[in-house]
């Protein structure tokens, strides 16, 4: 159980395109996503928070017009990089707040989406 | 500041042999500590979380950690590492009460020579 998908597990763009990349709960419902961005040998930092139903919260310093999150049901967070550049070219994670009714929620990772911007 | 240290870039042992992997945290309020494995080109997985009551905790794939709050550390170890505990390994700080807002740190990446 508690399984979260991403797709696509990588994709190549070229630059001023936009690519979107799903994250979903396969087996529980997730009314909190989260994005992060992990770079080469770098660790994890979180981009932005998404509640369902909601506008996203956004970390400091990332641009929401940028990167556009849509929380839009119980199973699914969206990412959009609008006018990607190679710049945007990263590994992206999603992890999905669930638990257990009474018991601590727990972030469950999904297996990342590697974008390329040429 | 909140923040996690992981001073260990990289690290590499022989196979058998045990593994401890550092983790310092600088954190406000209650923390709540986790450690992560990461395969390449792969989400994370948990493989333990401290919240509270015995300081030891034990995890998935044989490895423990030792939460000591007069050092705030929770230090990762293994007895005897397996060639395929090669990965990268986070350590990671939340608040007490949820998930919410994980601070991870740098990772280290460990090798497992034959």
């Amino acid at each position: 159980g508690a399984v979260v998908s991403q797709h696509p597990s990588w994709v190549i763009c070229k630059s001023g395109t936009s690519v979107k990349i799903e994250c979903r709960s396969l087996d529980f419902q997730a009314t909190t996503m989260f994005w992060y961005r992990q770079f080469p040998k770098q660790s994890l930092m979180l981009m932005a928070t998404s509640n369902e139903g909601s506008k996203a919260t956004y970390e400091q310093g990332v641009e929401k017009d940028k990167f556009l999150i849509n929380h839009a049901s119980l199973t699914l967070s969206t990412l959009t990089v609008t006018s990607a550049h190679p710049e945007d070219s990263s590994f992206y994670i999603c992890s999905a707040l669930g638990g257990a009714p009474g018991s601590y929620n727990e972030q469950f990772f999904g297996p990342g989406t590697r974008l390329t911007v040429l | 500041a909140q923040s996690v240290t992981q001073p260990d870039i990289h690290i590499t042992v022989s196979e058998g042999a045990s593994l401890e992997l550092r983790c310092n945290y600088s954190y406000g309020a209650t923390p709540y500590l986790f450690w992560y494995v990461q395969s390449p080109g792969q989400g994370l997985q948990l493989l333990l979380k401290y919240f509270s009551g015995d300081t030891l905790v034990q995890g998935i794939k044989g490895f423990e950690a030792e939460f000591k709050r007069s050092q705030s550390s929770f230090n990762l170890r293994k007895p005897s590492v397996h060639w395929s505990d090669a990965a990268e390994y986070f350590c990671a700080v939340g608040p007490a009460g949820g998930y919410n807002k994980l601070i991870f740190g740098a990772g280290t990446r460990l090798a497992v020579h034959p």
